[in-house]
This record gives C-alpha cells, sequence and structure tokens, in this order.
C-alpha cells in the first residue's frame, strides 16, 4: 500500500540553525501538506500546497518557513532560523484531487520527524 | 477562531464494548469530518471520513454526523485492546479549503 515517507525521523539542531525537513508523498496525489504537533498539545495546520504554489498557510507559517518541490517527488519544508519553540514532531501529509471546488479529501499521514531545538 | 472540541478522556471500556467517541466543531460551514487514531509517538492514521448527515459503516466502526447540531462521532464495536489510541476528530472548512483542525483527541483505553 503506498505511503507518505519522510526524512530523517530526527533532528537536533542548535537554535538559529536552519533546517529542511523532506517528504516524499503518495506518488499520485496532488496536494500536500506540512503539520506539526508539540508534545502534548494539538496536530496543527501549517500550509498546503498544490500545483507548485501554496494554497493555504496558517498563522505559524511566518517568513521563518517556506516549502518546496524540487523535483517531482520530494516535497520540503525549511525552516530558516530555528527557535526552541520549534521544537515539535513536523508531519506531512497528502491527498489526490477528488474535487478542487469541495474540502472532500482524505488526508494521509507521513510517519514525521521529531525537530529538537537545543 | 474554528474550534474543534473532544473529550481528553481517558475513556476506559472493558474488551468486546463499544466505545463512543464524540467531537463538536465550531465552524458551521464545515464540510468534511475525519477520524484519526494517533498511538504514542506515532502519526494519525486515517480510519474514517464522513461528508453527508447521518451513518457511515466500516467494519467495526461507524462514523455519525449531525450537521444541525454540529455534532459528529465515532462508535468502536467490539473494542480491542489493540484500539487503545487517542482518537482525533478533524474538520475541513467551507468549499475548496483543505486544511484540518485538529480536537485534542480522546485517550481511549480498553481493558483485557
Amino acid at each position: 500500500e503506498p505511503e507518505v515517507t519522510q526524512t530523517p525521523s530526527h533532528q537536533v539542531t542548535q537554535m538559529g540553525q536552519e533546517v529542511i525537513l523532506r517528504c516524499v508523498p503518495i506518488s499520485n496525489h496532488l496536494y500536500f501538506y506540512w503539520y506539526r504537533q508539540i508534545l502534548g498539545q494539538k496536530v496543527e495546520f501549517l500550509v498546503s500546497f498544490y500545483n507548485n504554489e501554496i494554497s493555504e498557510k496558517s498563522e505559524i507559517f511566518d517568513d521563518q518557513f517556506s516549502v518546496e518541490r524540487p523535483d517531482g517527488s520530494n516535497f520540503t519544508l525549511k525552516i530558516r532560523s530555528t527557535k526552541l519553540e520549534d521544537s515539535a514532531m513536523y508531519f506531512c501529509a497528502s491527498s489526490d484531487l477528488r474535487d478542487r471546488a469541495t474540502s472532500y479529501n482524505e488526508q494521509f499521514f507521513g510517519p514525521g520527524t521529531r525537530l529538537t531545538v537545543l | 477562531q474554528k474550534e474543534v472540541e473532544q473529550n481528553s478522556g481517558p475513556l476506559s471500556v472493558p474488551e468486546g464494548a463499544i466505545a463512543s467517541l464524540n467531537c463538536t466543531y465550531s465552524d458551521r460551514g464545515s464540510q468534511s469530518f475525519f477520524w484519526y487514531r494517533q498511538y504514542s509517538g506515532k502519526s494519525p492514521e486515517l480510519i474514517m471520513f464522513i461528508y453527508s448527515n447521518g451513518d457511515k459503516e466500516d467494519g467495526r466502526f461507524t462514523a455519525q454526523l449531525n450537521k444541525a447540531s454540529q455534532y459528529v462521532s465515532l462508535l468502536i464495536r467490539d473494542s480491542q485492546p489493540s484500539d487503545s489510541a487517542t482518537y482525533l476528530c478533524a474538520v475541513n472548512g467551507e468549499a475548496g479549503r483543505r486544511a484540518l483542525t485538529f480536537g485534542s483527541g480522546t485517550r481511549l483505553q480498553v481493558q483485557p
């Protein structure tokens, strides 16, 4: 069964450093997402991406964050200058294009990258 | 501010019983509703989705949606110890939006 994959599984970085989290969405999916979950808290939406551009983003997704689809398979989240409060699990998800005019879309999550900022 | 509310639990049920998990949401324009299961330290796993009022059954799981009451529930029949996890309710907004708003989850414990 196809699945979303993410690398690395755990990333430790120093405050102020740049990190890139990588994801390979399910191959025939067209919508890609990043979510994060701070330990003990809710899963929070960061950004969605379709047709090589951001389609939605949350207030969390500020100028420190960027996303890119550098090739036909990878989808990346870059945090330019990490802060202590960026420590969280980051989940990539993908969904296919059932109907762009509706919100009917089942999103499938990858295993996550645990980001620890020291 | 769109909210999705769930009782944090833990909800404890004996093996073989029916577990009932509830969720309310604040955005009346919400179109689609999802239940995810999350084991400790793992990612959310999609187990059910529902788009229309009424019931939707899939194996031991039944999702129920009442848009007038802004209420969605998940029933798990014949609960097994392996069902012990946190169950997350997630809601999409109005048409065309795809961001999921998650509840904080209900922790289910199935006692052998």
